[in-house]
C-alpha cells in the first residue's frame, strides 16, 4: 500500500515569512494529493488538493507543488500569520483507490 | 448545516466493557471512514465503508467492528475494549465513491481512553 512521509516534524517560523512542508510517497500510481491543516482541539479540515495532471496549485497564501518523478509534493505558506500555527497532515491515494494514505503530520508554529 | 457527528465525545471507560462510538452524516454520502489519532502516528485509518452494507478492513482493524446498514450512520464498535485503544477518533464521510473524488469531511473527534 501507499507510504507517505513528512518533513519535518515540527517547523517554526517568523510570522510574515514563508513556511514549506514536504511529502514523499512510495506508490507510483498515486494520483491525488490532499491537504489538511488541524487546528489545535479540533478536526482537520482540507485546505488544498492537487491531482497528478497538475504541477501546482494556488489559493490565496498556500500552495501546493508535485514532483511525479521524484515521487514529492510541498505545501507552501505565504506571509504566515498566527492562525497558520497547526499540524498539517499530506495524504495521497490512487485513483480508484478507496483508502487515503496519510503522512504523520507536521506542526507548524508562526512566532508572533 | 452539512455536518458528520460523533458520540460520546469523551469516554472513559474499562478494560473488556464492550462500546460504540456513533457517526451520523447529513450529507448524504457514500463513503464512510474511520480513524485513530495517536501521538507521532498521524492518522491511521481503522475501516471504511463504500456504501450501505460494504464495509473493508483499513490499516488498523484489530480490536474494532464496524456496520453500515444505513447510509448515514457508520457506528464504530470496541467489542472487548483494550488501553492500546486508547486514543482520538475520528469519523470521516465523503461524496462520490472515494476520498480520491472529494473532500473528506470529519466530525469533530470521540476521545477514548480505557483503564
Amino acid at each position: 500500500g501507499e507510504n507517505v512521509e513528512q518533513h519535518p516534524s515540527t517547523l517554526s517560523v517568523q510570522e510574515g515569512d514563508s513556511a514549506v512542508i514536504k511529502c514523499t510517497y512510495s506508490d507510483s500510481a498515486s494520483n491525488y494529493f490532499p491537504w489538511y491543516k488541524q487546528e489545535l482541539g479540533k478536526r482537520p479540515q482540507l485546505i488544498i488538493d492537487i491531482r497528478s495532471n497538475v504541477g501546482e496549485k494556488k489559493d490565496q497564501r498556500i500552495a501546493v507543488t508535485l514532483n511525479k518523478t521524484a515521487k514529492h509534493f510541498s505545501l507552501h505558506i505565504t506571509e504566515t500569520q498566527p492562525e497558520d500555527s497547526a499540524v498539517y497532515f499530506c495524504a495521497a491515494t490512487p485513483y480508484g483507490n478507496n483508502r487515503l494514505a496519510f503522512g504523520k503530520g507536521n506542526q507548524v508554529v508562526v512566532i508572533p | 448545516e452539512a455536518q458528520v457527528t460523533q458520540n460520546p465525545r469523551y469516554l472513559i471507560t474499562v478494560t473488556g466493557k464492550k462500546l460504540t462510538v456513533t457517526c451520523s452524516q447529513n450529507m448524504n454520502h457514500e463513503y464512510m471512514s474511520w480513524y485513530r489519532q495517536d501521538p507521532g502516528l498521524g492518522l491511521r485509518q481503522i475501516y471504511y465503508s463504500m456504501n450501505v452494507e460494504v464495509t473493508d478492513k483499513g490499516d488498523v482493524p484489530e480490536g474494532y467492528k464496524v456496520s453500515r446498514k444505513e447510509k448515514r450512520n457508520f457506528p464504530l464498535i470496541l467489542e472487548s475494549p483494550s488501553p492500546n485503544q486508547t486514543s482520538l477518533y475520528f469519523c470521516a464521510s465523503s461524496s462520490r465513491t472515494g476520498p480520491n473524488t472529494g473532500e473528506l469531511f470529519f466530525g469533530e473527534g470521540s476521545r477514548l481512553t480505557v483503564l
